[in-house]
């Protein structure tokens, strides 16, 4: 599997629904992050969460990482039909030369159906 | 405040052709990467800006790709000679720095969609 890999790849609910992406890494991490992509459009940050920290809230999301299973969740509550995008998780390493450097995974598509 | 704006937002060329892709980070930024998402694949890194210097560049694909950022505001990322397999999003992300830009988000432009035919 890849760093960062996500699960599942696509996901399609209806409005009001919760919806769960998961997120798999392999190597020690200083933190990781998702970000969510409308079609065509940039990247935006949701939300960050340390390597120390286990769980984390902001708004309707809310992010989960055991740093032991090396894996993450984020989970958005009450599903709106905005919510339809790409999310993408990606970790910030520990040391190294490029500080700040993510490493992305492929990113799961939800549709959320009004 | 202005976010992180890429020119051209599209770019179809010919294989063998030179293109030009451009970001302006936002201001005051001193961190500044290149991402590529090639279809179907992860987004990928590509390298890294500290001001005008390169701190890591492990990820650009090869030497024709040529990446530079005078005076250590815009940066512009060059292919020449293109190739087909260079089709992709070229994203363009900065921070701050804050410390050493550790547990800092990015900030990502729209991304700069290259079609090579």
């Amino acid at each position: 599997s890849q760093q960062g890999e996500e699960d599942p790849q696509a996901l399609s609910i209806q409005e009001g629904e919760n919806a769960t992406m998961n997120c798999s890494y392999k190597t020690s991490i200083n933190n990781l992050q998702w970000y969510r992509q409308n079609s065509g459009r940039g990247l935006v940050h949701l939300i960050l969460i340390r390597s120390n920290e286990r769980e984390k809230h902001s708004g309707r999301l809310r992010v989960t990482l055991d740093t032991s299973k090396k894996s993450s969740s984020l989970l958005i509550t009450a599903s709106r039909a905005a919510d339809t995008a790409s999310y993408f998780c990606a970790t910030q390493g520990r040391g190294g030369t490029s500080y700040g450097k993510l490493t992305f995974g492929q990113g799961t598509i939800l549709t959320v159906h009004p | 405040e202005a976010g992180v704006t890429q020119f051209p937002s599209h770019s179809v060329i010919e294989k063998g052709q030179t293109v030009t892709l451009r970001c302006d980070p936002i201001s005051g930024h001193d961190n500044l990467y290149w991402y590529r998402r090639v279809m179907g694949k992860e987004i990928k890194f590509l390298l890294h800006f500290v001001k005008e210097s390169k701190q890591d560049e492990s990820g650009m694909p090869n030497n024709r790709f040529l990446a530079e950022r005078t005076g250590g505001t815009y940066s512009t990322l060059k292919v020449q000679p293109a190739e087909l397999e260079d089709s992709g999003v070229y994203f363009c992300a900065s921070s701050q720095i804050l410390g050493q830009a550790m547990n800092t988000e990015a900030f990502f432009g729209q991304g700069t969609r290259l079609t090579v035919v």
